[in-house]
């Protein structure tokens, strides 16, 4: 199974603030990788695919890099909706998995 | 909009089988990928397994051997049925579409169903 690490797990920000959460796969997955942002109570949402591609209606400041083992989201400006979990997810190869997951909290 | 829907038991016995179905709405399951996955209270998510319309499946080898699914296309559902659970089985059972847009992902998901196993 390919393990996918997220760091940090948790962070602390600020409405406005820059926020970078890294994905590293224990192989290379080239841009097989997925973002979802979670809210308490809810499911998972999907905000990148294809580690670089908006997802329809996902704000433009949501973004995603890399390609090969280490892989990022950035949020461009903090919005206050944007506090959550999120988790990446590689879909090169069965079983799919999961990052441990980054909650985002306010600062 | 497509829209999806888990259903079933709340409470299952330990040594039982978890039976669940998601009902798809809004769009066709033909020519799609579905998938379940569950996430234990507090912790991240599992994915479990993806079945195709046409009744193909994938599923999690750590799940394997409990796991089977099925599709049903003329009422737009598909099911999960989990056998002999156990407590490590509660979780939050989540259906969603895979699409494969590039990259296989989950576009569109059910709101979940809390499955607890217990005596």
């Amino acid at each position: 199974d390919i393990q996918m690490t997220q760091s940090p797990s948790s962070l602390s920000a600020s409405v406005g603030d820059r926020v970078t959460i890294t994905c590293r796969a224990s192989q290379s997955i080239t841009s097989y990788l997925n973002w979802y942002q979670q809210k308490p109570g809810k499911a998972p949402k999907l905000l990148i695919y294809a580690a670089s591609r908006l997802e329809s209606g996902v704000p433009s400041r949501f973004s995603g890099s890399g390609s090969g083992t280490d892989l990022t989201l950035t949020i461009s400006s903090l919005q206050p909706e944007d506090f959550a979990t999120y988790y990446c997810q590689q879909s090169y190869s069965t079983p799919w998995t999961f990052g441990q997951g980054t909650k985002v909290e306010i600062k | 909009q497509v829209q999806l829907q888990e259903s079933g038991p709340g409470l299952v016995k330990p040594s039982e089988t978890l039976s669940l179905t998601c009902t798809v709405s809004g769009g066709s399951i033909s020519t799609y990928y579905w998938s379940w996955i569950r996430q234990p209270p507090g912790k991240g998510l599992e994915w479990i397994g993806y079945i195709y319309y046409s009744g193909t499946t994938n599923y999690n080898p750590s799940l394997k051997s409990r796991v089977t699914m099925s599709v049903d296309t003329s009422k737009n559902q598909f099911s999960l049925n989990l056998s002999s659970v156990t407590a490590a089985d509660t979780a939050v059972y989540f259906c969603a579409r895979v699409t494969p847009m590039v990259t296989f992902n989950l576009d569109y998901w059910g709101q979940g169903t809390l499955v607890t196993v217990s005596s």
